[in-house]
């Protein structure tokens, strides 16, 4: 298995531009969460999904973020309109039911700036 | 909700030095607890977790963590660490009874020196 996958790694964009960040989870895995990572708020959870259900989205900064899983191999992050603040790298991550007790598998992240 | 501190924002040492990471958690219930590593410029990994059982974990590449209940704490050990062990050190705690939602600390960096 390739892992969970991100895309794009690197994005830099302007503000008030639209940005899709996207993730494809491992096969399989039921539930997909996205993180953003900040020096200065450090990991904080976005929001999850199971099953392809937004279960939480209480992390989700403002009415600007968006994300959407449309099935169960895919799921996007959007940003509309960006600003500088939004600049952190992002994280998708997945995981197998069975009360996480496989952990959970990170992407190799989108680092987002916005100029 | 639950909240995790650790105590040490930079730790920097030698190589063959022991290593003690502190975590603290602030949560009324029972929890699953994780140490990630993000090595520089890639993803958290996971380096052990506890659940329930043996409060003494053994994880990867050496590592260790004991879950002290009564002090709510679960601190990160490695006797000896190298070079490699350079990283961004994660804890990491979700409620049992929820655990899907992941708190992470602000970690630790670690430096070794060669």
């Amino acid at each position: 298995d390739a892992g969970v996958i991100q895309s794009p790694r690197h994005e830099v964009t302007e503000m008030g531009q639209e940005v899709t960040l996207r993730c494809k989870p491992i096969s399989g895995h039921d539930y997909l969460f996205w993180y953003r990572q900040t020096m200065m708020r450090g990991l904080e959870l976005l929001i999850y999904f199971n099953n392809n259900v937004p279960i939480d989205d209480s992390g989700m900064p403002e009415d600007r973020f968006s994300a959407k899983m449309p099935n169960a191999s895919f799921s996007t992050l959007k940003i509309q309109p960006s600003e500088p603040r939004d600049s952190a790298v992002y994280f998708c991550a997945s995981s197998f039911g069975n009360r996480g007790h496989y952990g959970y598998t990170f992407g190799s992240g989108t680092r987002l700036t916005v100029v | 909700a639950q909240s995790v501190s650790q105590h040490n924002h930079h730790v920097i040492l030698s190589e063959a030095a022991s290593l003690e990471l502190g975590c603290n958690y602030s949560y009324g219930g029972t929890v699953n607890l994780f140490w990630y590593v993000q090595y520089p410029g890639q993803h958290l990994q996971l380096l052990l977790k506890y659940f329930s059982g043996d409060p003494l974990v053994k994880g990867i590449k050496g590592f260790e963590a004991e879950f002290i209940k009564s002090k709510f704490s679960f601190n990160l050990r490695k006797p000896s660490v190298q070079w490699s062990d350079t990283a961004e050190y994660f804890c990491a705690v979700s409620p049992s009874s929820n655990d899907y939602k992941l708190s992470f600390g602000a970690g630790t960096t670690v430096t070794v020196r060669a």
